[in-house]
C-alpha cells in the first residue's frame, strides 16, 4: 500500500541523547515535510525538502537536522534532546499538482526525560 | 504575525449538521486546507480551496472567502465515526502551510 512510513511509533528517550526518526515515502513525492504537534498549538514546521538534494528550515528548526539523500527518504535528527522536544512529530509529503496536498505518516511519539 | 483562529472545541448532535468557522491572516495566500485527524492518528485530507465559493464533497462543504479572510467547514448528517478534530490551513506566500489548533468536534447520540 503507498503511503508514508515513519519508525518508530513511539520512543522515550534521555535528554542529551542522539535520535533520528525515520520518514520513507514510495509516492515519488518531490516536496517533503517534518512538523511537530504539541497540545493546544497548530501543527508547526521543522525542516522541508522540496526536491532530494535540498533542503530549508521551518518555523522551528533549531535543535534539529535533515537530510534528503534521495526522493523517498527524509530523516530527522535530533543532535541533543532536550525535554523540549517532547512532541508527536509527523512527516508529510506532497505531490506537485495543482493542490500540493500534503498527505502525513502516522506520526512518532517522542518522550525526552 | 500570521494567525489561524478556529474554535478550540464544538458539540453536536448525530444526524446534525455543524459549521467549524476559520479566519486568517497570513502573508500572502495560496489556498486552504482542511484536514481531519481521529485522536491519535495523522491529520487527513478533506478539502482545498483557492476560489471565493462553496466545494463540495458528499457530507463535507467548505466555503472561502479571501476578502475577509474566512473560511468554513460544514459536516452534515453527522455521524459517531466524525468525532475527530478538524485542521484548517493556509498556504502562505512562502508556499509554506500555516496550521491552526483545531477544532475538537465532539458527537453526541
Amino acid at each position: 500500500i503507498a503511503g508514508i512510513t515513519q519508525a518508530p511509533t513511539s520512543q522515550i528517550l534521555a535528554a542529551g541523547r542522539r535520535m533520528t526518526l525515520r520518514c520513507t515515502q514510495d509516492m515519488r513525492h518531490n516536496a517533503m515535510y517534518w512538523y511537530r504537534q504539541d497540545l493546544g498549538l497548530g501543527l508547526r514546521l521543522i525542516h522541508y525538502s522540496n526536491t532530494a538534494g535540498t533542503t530549508g528550515k521551518g518555523e522551528v528548526p533549531d535543535g534539529y537536522s535533515v537530510s534528503r539523500a534521495n526522493t523517498d527518504d527524509f530523516p530527522l535528527t535530533l543532535a541533543s534532546a532536550v525535554p523540549s522536544q517532547t512532541s508527536v512529530y509527523f512527516c508529510a509529503s506532497s505531490d506537485s499538482g495543482g493542490a500540493n496536498i500534503q498527505y502525513f505518516g502516522a506520526g512518532t511519539r517522542l518522550s525526552v526525560l | 504575525g500570521q494567525n489561524i483562529d478556529q474554535p478550540t472545541e464544538m458539540t453536536a448532535t448525530e444526524g446534525a449538521i455543524v459549521q467549524i468557522n476559520c479566519t486568517y491572516q497570513t502573508s500572502g495566500f495560496n489556498g486552504l486546507f482542511w484536514y481531519q485527524q481521529h485522536a491519535g492518528e495523522a491529520p487527513t485530507f478533506l478539502s482545498y480551496n483557492v476560489l471565493d465559493g462553496l466545494e463540495e464533497k458528499g457530507r463535507f462543504s467548505s466555503f472561502l472567502s479571501r476578502s475577509k479572510g474566512y473560511s468554513y467547514l460544514l459536516l452534515k448528517e453527522l455521524q459517531m465515526k466524525d468525532s475527530a478534530s478538524y485542521l484548517c490551513a493556509v498556504r502562505d506566500s512562502n508556499y509554506q502551510l500555516i496550521w491552526g489548533a483545531g477544532t475538537k468536534l465532539i458527537i453526541k447520540p
